[in-house]
């Protein structure tokens, strides 16, 4: 079946505007993350989702992040005024209930550039 | 804190070897242990988990890991290496409060013909 979806795969930004990445999870996964990857350094979480509430926020960096899931599905994360440290590889991942030993699976992506 | 340490940035190893991508483990109770792999420009793909039960894990393209829980290590190897195994591995430990994933800084591995 289908996999974890994100969109777009590439964004270049100015510094200072805001920007919005989306996130398809694998059909019925009820638990949702967002990483964060720079380069050359391992994923760091950002966000987890059980349903469409935040289970788990602790990992963003600063309140110009955010992030939504209001229908459980799709989850959209937010940027406000970009800064050139926000550059990275973002990635999202799902997996069944978000319980025990889960296997979260993982998409390929969104590498955002600020300029 | 939990943690997880990957001590070698590089491993390089000639087609047909064998191979071991090391990891080591911080936690507090039983580990929920993880192996991925990326490639250039692609997401993270599962190789394998601990849970519980039998300390050698299979997953898959042949990849195996050995849980030590005296060594706290979760180390990857594979019998005979292929040139296709060249990626990047990244070793995580799950969080049990939150789900959340803890990874490693990765593991560059280089198979040369």
């Amino acid at each position: 079946g289908a996999g974890v979806s994100q969109t777009p795969s590439n964004k270049v930004t100015e510094k200072g505007k805001y920007v919005e990445l989306r996130c398809d999870p694998i059909s019925g996964h009820t638990a949702l993350y967002w990483y964060r990857q720079s380069l050359g350094q391992g994923p760091e979480f950002l966000i987890y989702f059980q349903g469409t509430g935040a289970a788990d926020d602790s990992g963003l960096p600063n309140d110009r992040f955010f992030a939504v899931r209001p229908e459980g599905s799709v989850s959209t994360l937010k940027i406000q005024r970009t800064e050139r440290g926000d550059s990275a590889v973002y990635l999202c991942a799902s997996s069944l209930t978000g319980l025990g030993g889960e296997t979260q699976y993982f998409g390929p992506g969104t590498r955002l550039l600020v300029l | 804190a939990q943690s997880v340490a990957q001590p070698e940035d590089q491993v390089n190893v000639a087609e047909g070897n064998p191979l071991t991508v090391k990891c080591t483990y911080s936690v507090s109770g039983n580990p929920y242990l993880f192996w991925y792999v990326q490639y250039p420009n692609r997401g993270l793909q599962f190789l394998l988990k601990y849970i519980t039960g039998d300390n050698l894990v299979k997953g898959s393209y042949g990849f195996e890991a050995e849980f030590n829980k005296s060594q706290t290590s979760f180390h990857l190897k594979k019998p005979s290496a292929l040139v296709s195994d060249s990626a990047l591995y990244f070793c995580a430990v799950r969080d049990r409060n939150t789900g959340k994933l803890i990874f490693g800084q990765g593991t560059t591995l280089q198979v040369k013909p």
